[in-house]
């Protein structure tokens, strides 16, 4: 079975360029989670969806990011303008409906602002 | 909202020894209790869960204990072996939509 698939899996890119990250969810789950993992603060929920709507993106950090899931099958998190602060590996999950279930993650996209 | 302590954050472990990671909440309404398992430039990867309706399991190696009266559970890893070697996070669950408050992580070494 094909798991969480994210692209690009490295990204180094100037600040101030719009940066786009992809996520494709395992077939059939109803929720889709970005996270972002850095040293200092761990690993963070920015953003959930669930059936493709989004439910809380109190963990956004600033106007400047923004979430978007078109379809079940797809998600995206951009970045404009990026900072040398959002460098991270940001993680892309889902899971499927229902209460407690896991959640299952890809191999993230390693994101480097110069 | 929900916090977690997780506890070591590093731990060194000869071959073959046992390894235990503790974490510690204090919402009661949590129900939900994973433990992942982090490999260098992978994604954490679910190793085993519990519900606070059970507490003990176990598989193979691994098994995870829960008390719920004193809110900790932990993760216990037996016969320890190099490729154990990863970071591992405790997470929880409240039941509110799927989500996760994940704990700090600890970096587990297995030294031969």
């Amino acid at each position: 079975d094909a798991g969480v698939i994210q692209s690009p899996r490295h990204e180094v890119t100037e600040m101030g360029q719009e940066v786009t990250l992809r996520c494709k969810p395992i077939s059939g789950h109803d929720y889709l989670f970005w996270y972002r993992q850095t040293m200092m603060r761990g690993l963070e929920l920015l953003i959930y969806f669930n059936n493709n709507v989004p439910i809380d993106d109190s963990g956004m950090p600033e106007d400047r990011f923004s979430a978007k899931m078109p379809n079940a099958s797809f998600s995206t998190l951009k970045i404009q303008p990026s900072e040398p602060r959002d460098s991270a590996v940001y993680f892309c999950a889902s899971s499927s409906q229902g209460r407690d279930q896991p959640q299952h993650f890809g191999d993230g996209t390693r994101l480097s602002i110069l | 909202g929900e916090n977690v302590e997780q506890h070591p954050s590093t731990l060194s472990v000869q071959e073959g020894d046992s390894a235990v990671i503790k974490c510690t909440y204090s919402d009661s309404a949590s129900n939900y209790f994973p433990w992942y398992k982090q490999e260098l430039g992978k994604g954490p990867q679910l190793i085993i869960d519990i519900r606070s309706n059970v507490g003990e399991k176990k598989d193979q190696r691994i098994a995870v204990t829960l008390n719920k009266t004193a809110k900790h559970f932990s993760l216990h890893i037996t016969e320890t072996q190099p490729e154990d070697s990863a970071v591992y996070f405790c997470a929880l669950g409240t039941g509110g939509g799927n989500k996760l408050t994940f704990g700090t992580g600890t970096q587990l070494k297995v030294e031969l």
